[in-house]
């Protein structure tokens, strides 16, 4: 199976602040990368898929980019909503993963 | 509105076996392949396997081969996911997502299923 790692594992970040997630993956896999935002008690939501796909009304401050088996999650501004941990997940063969997930907290 | 409805929780006796339904709405069921994502308390998302509602293929990671059956009912328009010889670690939220070629745009509510003595 692919690995997926995602780094860091948890973030503090103020209000206002940019963040940036990294997910790698174990083999190339293309653009065959999705992020996800989970927040608790709740089903993951997708933001964008195939690496930079932003979907539809997920806001602008979301941006990903990468190819290959290094790809980022960028949240400019954050805002109080977005905190919540998400998820990298890889579609490149019959056979999914997730990474392990990112936990954004408030400072 | 897409909608993926799951059935309720579930308490089940160690070695137990349990089943999760997932029912897609508004659109064509045959159309996408429905996956199962587990995840266990305080933890991350974990894959299971997807099963294509049309031919009834399935496949699933290694961990859970021998354990997992998913199948489907094309006649109500639902998949079903059972996972048999439940130990502890297999309490969790299960999940049924819908694959649009790669990402899961819509995601059913979630299942808990608590296995204990």
């Amino acid at each position: 199976d692919i690995q997926m790692t995602q780094s860091p594992s948890s973030l503090s970040a103020f209000v206002g602040d940019r963040v940036i997630i990294t997910c790698r993956a174990s083999q190339s896999i293309s653009n065959y990368l999705h992020w996800y935002q989970q927040r608790p008690g709740k089903a993951p939501k997708l933001l964008i898929s195939a690496a930079s796909g932003l979907q539809s009304g997920v806001p602008p401050r979301f941006s990903g980019s990468g190819s290959g088996t290094d790809f980022t999650l960028t949240i400019n501004g954050l805002q109080p909503e977005d905190f919540a941990t998400y998820y990298c997940q890889q579609s490149y063969n019959t056979l999914y993963t997730f990474g392990q997930g990112t936990s954004l907290e408030i400072k | 509105q897409v909608q993926l409805v799951q059935s309720g929780s579930e308490v089940k006796n160690p070695g137990a076996s349990v089943r999760v339904s997932c029912r897609p709405s508004e659109y064509t069921f045959t159309d996408y392949y429905i996956h199962w994502v587990r995840q266990a308390p305080g933890q991350g998302l974990e894959w299971m396997g997807w099963i294509d509602p049309k031919s009834g293929a399935t496949k699933s990671t290694q961990k859970f081969q021998g354990r997992v059956t998913m199948t489907r009912d094309t006649s109500i328009s639902t998949v079903y996911m059972e996972l048999s010889r439940l130990t502890s670690d297999d309490t969790a939220v299960y999940y049924c997502g819908r694959d649009v070629y790669g990402p899961f745009d819509y995601w059913g509510q979630g299942t808990l299923v608590t296995v204990s003595s």
